[in-house]
C-alpha cells in the first residue's frame, strides 16, 4: 500500500484558502487519492477523491500534477469550523484497499 | 447519504468485564465493514475488516480472541471487546462499505470506551 506523509499541522486564519499537501511517491497505477476530514470525538468525513488532475466539489478541490506522487488538497476560505483533522489515502477502489491511515495534518484555523 | 451509526456512543465498564459494540448501516446493505481503533491524539488504525456471514480478518497485532467480531447480516456488525483492561480504553469506529467497483467508506460516529 503506498504510504503517504502529510505535515503534522497547520495554520490559517478564518477567511483564508488552506492547501494541504501529501507526498505519495509509491502511488500504483490503479491507485486513487482520497481525502477525509475528521473533528474530535467523531468518525473521519470523506471530502473528496481523484484520480488525476484537477477535481472539485461543493467543498474543496483536489489537485493532483502529472506524475500523481503528491497531491494538494485546498479548502477556499475557511472559517472556525473547518478546523479538524485532515487524512490523505492512497489505494485502489475496491474494499480492503484504501484502509491505512497515516498521521494526518491538524488543521487550526483562527479568527 | 449512507448513514453509518454506531451504539453505544459512550461507555465506561469495569476492569474484566465485556463490553459489545454495535455498527449498523441505516439506509444501505454494507457488504464489508470495517473497525478501527484510535487512541489521543493518534490516527486510525484498522483492527479487522468484516465480511456478512463469514469470520472477520484481523490485523496483525489484533487479538481475536479479545476482540469478537460478529457480522450476521448485511446491516449490523458488532465488536466484543472480552475482559477488558484499561489500556483498551479507546476511541473505537466502524466504517461500512456498499460494495461493487466503488467503494467509499461510510464512518459511523464513534464509541468512546473507558475501563476503569
Amino acid at each position: 500500500l503506498a504510504k503517504t506523509t502529510q505535515p503534522i499541522s497547520m495554520d490559517s486564519y478564518e477567511g483564508q484558502e488552506v492547501n494541504i499537501t501529501c507526498s505519495h511517491n509509491n502511488i500504483a497505477t490503479n491507485d486513487y487519492i482520497t481525502w477525509y476530514q475528521q473533528f474530535p470525538s467523531q468518525g473521519p468525513r470523506f471530502i473528496i477523491q481523484g484520480y488525476k488532475t484537477k477535481v472539485t466539489n461543493e467543498v474543496a478541490s483536489l489537485f493532483i500534477p502529472a506524475d500523481r506522487k503528491s497531491s494538494t488538497l485546498s479548502l477556499p476560505r475557511v472559517s472556525l469550523s473547518d478546523t479538524a483533522v485532515y487524512y490523505c489515502l492512497v489505494g485502489a477502489r475496491n474494499a480492503g484497499n484504501m484502509l491505512t491511515f497515516g498521521g494526518g495534518t491538524r488543521l487550526m484555523v483562527k479568527p | 447519504g449512507a448513514v453509518v451509526s454506531q451504539h453505544p456512543s459512550r461507555v465506561i465498564c469495569k476492569s474484566g468485564t465485556s463490553v459489545k459494540i454495535e455498527c449498523r448501516s441505516l439506509d444501505f446493505q454494507a457488504t464489508t465493514m470495517f473497525w478501527y481503533r484510535q487512541f489521543p491524539k493518534q490516527s486510525l488504525m484498522l483492527m479487522a475488516t468484516s465480511n456478512e456471514g463469514s469470520k472477520a480478518t484481523y490485523e496483525q497485532g489484533v487479538e481475536k480472541d479479545k476482540f469478537l467480531i460478529n457480522h450476521a447480516s448485511l446491516t449490523l456488525s458488532t465488536l466484543t471487546v472480552t475482559s477488558a483492561h484499561p489500556e483498551d480504553s479507546s476511541f473505537y469506529i466502524c466504517s461500512a462499505t456498499i460494495g461493487g467497483s466503488y467503494n467509499e467508506q461510510f464512518f459511523g460516529p464513534g464509541t468512546r470506551l473507558t475501563v476503569l
